[in-house]
């Protein structure tokens, strides 16, 4: 069975372009967490979905940050415009339900690079 | 709201000697708590769970913590450490009411040292 998957691994952007990142959840999961990890620090709630739904953005940055999970195929973090200050380790995780108690599986993360 | 504080954000220790991680956190519902390890450029793997049995969790690679709350605490201890262990440690915090989003509050994390 495999992991939770993210690709790119590594991404290197310039200044004012587009960055996208993929999730794979693991067979059978249908909620998908988003985080990033800033240099040297812990990890930060992004945004929480289901299959063609937000339910918690509470930490997406409220301009240039979006992120879908559609019915079909991965879950997708689309940053427009990067700057320099988005640098950082983005990791996806997946569960199977919602309940608190429920393990989060993280994915190897992608490490973004704005030039 | 909740939080998470670990305490010491390096830590080192000589191989085979008691390893101690501190997590204090806050919440304002009965939490599910949570050790991660992050070895470096790899995503977080789940070291063990508190999720309201009993308080004395073991966890994988000889690893356990206790939910002590009295102390909002819950640190990671292992009595002998090992090479293999030196890493990235993250306590992690749920604590929202069941059936609702289960985002996880990170501590800062603690890098782990082992010498010989």
């Amino acid at each position: 069975n495999a992991g939770v998957m993210q690709n790119p691994r590594h991404l290197v952007r310039r200044r004012g372009q587009e960055a996208r990142l993929r999730c794979s959840p693991m067979k059978g999961h249908s909620h998908v967490y988003w985080y990033r990890q800033l240099p040297e620090e812990g990890l930060k709630f992004m945004v929480y979905l289901q299959k063609e739904n937000i339910i918690d953005e509470s930490g997406m940055p409220k301009e240039r940050f979006s992120a879908e999970f559609p019915k079909e195929g991965p879950s997708i973090l689309r940053i427009q415009q990067v700057v320099r200050g988005d640098s950082a380790a983005y990791f996806c995780a997946s569960s199977t339900r919602t309940s608190g108690r429920d393990t989060q599986y993280f994915g190897p993360g992608t490490r973004l690079t704005v030039l | 709201a909740q939080s998470v504080t670990q305490l010491g954000s390096h830590v080192s220790v000589s191989e085979g000697a008691l390893v101690l991680l501190r997590c204090n956190y806050s919440s304002s519902v009965p939490p599910y708590l949570f050790w991660y390890v992050q070895y470096p450029n790899q995503g977080l793997q789940l070291l063990l769970k508190y999720t309201s049995a009993a308080t004395l969790v073991k966890g994988i690679n000889g690893f356990e913590a206790e939910f002590k709350k009295s102390e909002t605490s819950f640190h990671l201890t292992k009595p002998s450490a090992h090479m293999s262990d030196a890493a990235e440690y993250f306590c992690a915090v749920s604590a929202t009411p069941t059936g609702t989003a289960s985002k996880l509050t990170f501590g800062t994390g603690t890098r782990l040292q082992v010498t010989l």
